[in-house]
């Protein structure tokens, strides 16, 4: 079953306009929930990692947040350049280190 | 600065053939992965390594074997290729030190034809 799901699919913003992407999951004993960025034809890039309820980690535009059920990337004044597929991982206990990916979403910003 | 790289940004192979895509990465990580991407399957792991000759199957091994012979390198065996192994293959290493975020190299396209 799917442990990390992330939502929308894709979202198109203009330059200029916030918005959040939602990172929501399922598993138990959660060790660490990872955001990467990645471009396309390229290899995801890590952004950021989130350990505990209320744990917020910021980025220039980007600033992620974790709640005991979700995390939501936050992007403030998004520009052209942003705009690539983020993705989102959790890590569980003993798992030896193994990550679960979510689908990702992919941002689109226009001028 | 972490580095991992790949042998091949693009690869085109015949069906049937035996295909061999190596990973090196430089900052001495314990644990190595390899991943296949697919537009709307996200990224589904393959194999991965949490030591020398160390490995444990992903989601989707079937078709693949792996080989780590040094720490710092992890090599991806097709063993015959098949059309529907057509896809962007990802290695990825990580350390246990620290964060465990994982470092992922740039990528293989590989077209099985």
């Amino acid at each position: 079953e799917d442990q990390v799901t992330q939502s929308p699919e894709a979202l198109r913003l203009q330059e200029g306009e916030s918005s959040s992407l939602n990172c929501s999951y399922t598993v138990s004993g959660l060790r660490g929930l990872f955001w990467y960025r990645q471009d396309p034809g390229k290899g995801p890039e890590f952004l950021f990692t989130l350990y505990s309820a209320g744990e917020e980690k910021e980025k220039e535009r980007l600033k992620a947040t974790l709640t005991k059920k979700e995390s939501f990337l936050h992007i403030t004044a998004p520009k052209p350049e942003d705009s690539a597929t983020y993705l989102c991982a959790v890590r569980r206990g003993s798992t030896l280190g193994r990550l679960y990916f979510g689908r990702g979403t992919q941002l689109t910003v226009w001028p | 600065d972490v580095k991992v790289t790949q042998s091949s940004r693009y690869l085109v192979k015949r069906t049937g053939e035996k295909v061999f895509l190596e990973c090196v990465q430089d900052m001495d990580h314990e644990n190595m992965f390899w991943y296949r991407q697919d537009p709307g399957l996200g990224l589904r792991l393959i194999y991965f390594s949490y030591d020398v000759k160390m490995k444990e199957k992903g989601d989707i091994p079937e078709g693949y074997s792996v080989s780590r012979e040094k720490k710092e390198r992890f090599s991806l065996i097709l063993e015959s290729a098949s059309t529907n192994q057509t896809s962007m293959y990802l290695c990825a290493s990580q350390s246990l030190a620290g964060g465990h975020e994982q470092y992922f190299g740039p990528g293989t396209r590989l077209t099985v034809t």
